[in-house]
C-alpha cells in the first residue's frame, strides 16, 4: 500500500540554524499538506499546496516557512532560522484533491528538537 | 475561535467492551469528520471519516454524527489490547477549505 514518507526521521539543530524536512507524498496525489505537533498537544495545520502554489496557511506559518515542490517527488518544509519553540514533530499528509471530503494521509513524522 | 473538543481521558475499558469516544465541534458549518488513531510518538493513521448524518460502521468501529448537536462519536466494540492508543477527531471546517482541525484526542487504554 502506497505510503507518504519522511526524511530524517529525527533531526537536532542549534537555533537560529535551518533546517529542511522532506516528505515524499503518495504518488497520484496532488495535495500536500505539512501539520505539527508539540509534544503533548494538539496536531495542528500549517499549510495546503497544490499545483505549486500554497492554498492555504495558518498564522503559525510565518516568514520563517517557506515549503517547495523542488521536484516531481518531494515535497519540502524549510524553517529558516529555527526557535526553541519550533521542536516538535512535524508531519507530511497528502490527499488525491482536495475539498472537504478528502482524506488526508499522513506521513511517519520528523521529530525536530531546537537546542 | 473555531474548536473542536475532546475529553483526554484516559479512557480505561475492559478488553472486550465497547469503548465510547466523544467529539463536540463549535462551526455548525462543518461539513467532514474524521477519526484518526495515534499510538504514543507515532503519526495519525486514519480510522473512518463521516459526511452525513446519522451512524457509519466499518468493522468494530462506528462513527455516529449529530450535526443539529454539534458532536461525533467513535464506538469500538469488541475492544482489543491493541485499541490502546490516542483517538483524534478532525474536522474540515468550511467550504473551499482542507485544513483539518484537531481535538486534542482521548486516550483510550484498554484492560486485558
Amino acid at each position: 500500500e502506497p505510503e507518504v514518507t519522511q526524511t530524517p526521521s529525527h533531526q537536532v539543530t542549534q537555533m537560529g540554524q535551518e533546517v529542511i524536512l522532506r516528505c515524499v507524498p503518495i504518488s497520484n496525489h496532488l495535495y500536500f499538506y505539512w501539520y505539527r505537533q508539540i509534544l503533548g498537544q494538539k496536531v495542528e495545520f500549517l499549510v495546503s499546496f497544490y499545483n505549486n502554489e500554497i492554498s492555504e496557511k495558518s498564522e503559525i506559518f510565518d516568514d520563517q516557512f517557506s515549503v517547495e515542490r523542488p521536484d516531481g517527488s518531494n515535497f519540502t518544509l524549510k524553517i529558516r532560522s529555527t526557535k526553541l519553540e519550533d521542536s516538535a514533530m512535524y508531519f507530511c499528509a497528502s490527499s488525491v484533491a482536495g475539498g472537504m471530503q478528502e482524506t488526508q494521509y499522513f506521513g511517519p513524522g520528523t521529530r525536530l528538537l531546537v537546542l | 475561535q473555531k474548536e473542536v473538543e475532546q475529553n483526554s481521558g484516559p479512557l480505561s475499558v475492559p478488553e472486550g467492551a465497547i469503548a465510547s469516544l466523544n467529539c463536540t465541534y463549535s462551526d455548525r458549518g462543518s461539513q467532514s469528520f474524521f477519526w484518526y488513531r495515534q499510538y504514543s510518538g507515532k503519526s495519525p493513521e486514519l480510522i473512518m471519516f463521516i459526511y452525513s448524518n446519522g451512524d457509519k460502521e466499518d468493522g468494530r468501529f462506528t462513527a455516529q454524527l449529530n450535526k443539529a448537536s454539534q458532536y461525533v462519536s467513535l464506538l469500538i466494540r469488541d475492544s482489543q489490547p491493541s485499541d490502546s492508543a490516542t483517538y483524534l477527531c478532525a474536522v474540515n471546517i468550511s467550504l473551499g477549505n482542507e485544513k483539518l482541525t484537531f481535538g486534542t484526542g482521548t486516550r483510550l487504554t484498554i484492560i486485558p
